[in-house]
């Protein structure tokens, strides 16, 4: 069974750029999440989705970060523009519905410059 | 405000010794507790769970122990092996409907298996 997909793997852009993350979950997994986990510590719920739906994105920083997930599989994160202090790993995470247990993919690390 | 703390950042054991990680929790309203294992370049890797009902879990070399008076779990790893050397994350869930999944993470306790 193939794990949560992300692309990007790392990602170096210039602070004001524009930059978008991908994630293809577990397939058969409804809920996806996505994570923001800086050096040194752990990752930080930004968003939820249970199917195509945000049920919780709570601590997604609406000004300028963005997310979607179009027919409730693959989602898109996005920044824009990007500020120094998004430098950070970007996790994606899948689990079934209500499901205790979740599945992170690699992360895609962005550095600011 | 860490609702979730792993106050060691690190720990180093010898091989074939026991590891025992720890994490504290100030919420009570959270039902279920994770640990998980991260590799260098890695995403985190679900390791073991507990739900706050019960005391212990045992899987193989990992056992987890909550002690809910204290709010405080552990993870034992006996016999430590070479191979375990990762963070390992403790994770919590909360119990309320509106937020049903979400997991608030430790910091990360970085462990080395000495050969």
């Amino acid at each position: 069974e193939a794990g949560v997909v992300q692309s990007p793997r790392y990602k170096i852009i210039e602070k004001k750029q524009p930059v978008a993350f991908w994630c293809n979950p577990i397939s058969g997994h409804n809920t996806l999440y996505w994570y923001l986990q800086n050096l040194g510590q752990g990752p930080e719920l930004l968003i939820r989705y249970e199917n195509e739906e945000a049920v919780d994105d709570s601590q997604l920083p609406k000004d300028r970060f963005s997310a979607e997930r179009l027919k409730g599989v693959d989602s898109t994160l996005k920044i824009q523009p990007a500020e120094l202090g998004d430098s950070a790993v970007y996790l994606c995470a899948s689990s079934l519905t209500r499901a205790n247990e979740q599945f992170f993919g690699p992360g895609t690390r962005l550095t600011v410059l | 405000d860490q609702q979730v703390k792993q106050n060691s950042p690190s720990l180093s054991v010898q091989e074939g010794r026991i590891s025992i990680l720890n994490c504290d929790y100030t919420n009570s309203m959270f039902d279920y507790f994770l640990w998980y294992k991260k590799y260098p370049a890695e995403g985190p890797t679900f390791l073991i769970s507990i739900s706050s009902i019960k005391d212990k879990n045992e899987d193989g070399r990992f056992t987890v122990f909550l002690n809910k008076s204290a709010k405080h779990l552990s993870l034992h790893i006996v016999p430590s092996q070479p191979g375990d050397s990762a963070v390992y994350f403790c994770a919590a869930r909360i119990s309320s409907s509106s937020n049903t999944g979400k997991l608030i993470f430790g910091q990360g306790t970085t462990l080395q298996v000495k050969p």
